[in-house]
């Protein structure tokens, strides 16, 4: 099975950067996925993360270590639009990659 | 819109009736999944359909059941409802093995609450 952690949430202002960690212990790995959530709405893909590394795309990266069980979703140039809750999930190794395990999400507020 | 179509938005039942949920998928994609959301929980994993067929198997209670028909949309059914049940339900849909990204595309869900 897997286990994922993350904070329950985090606060910034407008225009700055923000990180949101996730941990995980698994007992098979198959690649760290972040979503986003607006409440009330449907979650919608951000990044996925296989290898260990930094990936990039646009204001949004995501960062993996997979000896340390470790991730981060790195937020730039935060929007007032960007207030919603970050879930981090894992698939398992062997697995379809739409069996995931999701953490229970990271409210981000951003303030003006 | 992900493209994935999920009906009724909103369902509110009694204990112990048995509820429908139906999902259509992209067009294209072959695998459904469905997964829970609730406040207590988080987001679980429930099932996997690969073009009618079951492939993957999560936290579900026997008292829930899924199809995949020929036309490739899904059928959740709830029956013997409990309290605990209350929830949203979504659909998600992907291409064969999640494409190269591993992206699920979510319907909107549907919330169900169980008096």
């Amino acid at each position: 099975g897997q286990s994922l952690e993350q904070p329950s949430e985090v606060t910034a202002v407008e225009g700055a950067i923000v990180q949101i960690n996730c941990t995980y212990q698994t007992s098979g790995f198959n690649g760290l996925f972040w979503y986003q959530q607006h409440a009330g709405e449907a979650p919608t893909f951000l990044s996925y993360n296989v290898l260990d590394g930094l990936e990039e795309k646009g204001r949004f990266s995501s960062f993996l270590s997979r000896s340390k069980g470790y991730s981060y979703l790195l937020l730039k140039e935060l929007q007032m639009k960007d207030s919603a809750s970050y879930l981090c999930a894992a698939a398992d190794r062997g697995s379809t990659l739409g069996r995931l395990y999701f953490g229970r999400g990271t409210q981000l507020t951003v303030w003006p | 819109d992900s493209g994935v179509t999920q009906t009724p938005k909103h369902l509110i039942t009694a204990t112990g009736q048995r509820v429908t949920l139906r999902c259509s998928p992209r067009s294209g994609d072959l695998s459904v999944y469905w997964y829970q959301q609730s406040l207590d929980q988080g987001l679980q994993f429930l099932i996997q359909y690969y073009n009618g067929e079951e492939r993957a198997k999560g936290n579900i209670l026997e008292r829930f059941s899924a199809q995949q028909f020929p036309d490739l949309h899904s059928e959740l059914n709830l029956s013997s409802l409990e309290l605990g049940d209350s929830a949203l339900y979504f659909c998600a849909s992907s291409v064969e093995g999640g494409g190269l990204t591993g992206e699920l595309f979510f319907g909107e869900g549907s919330r169900l609450t169980v008096l």
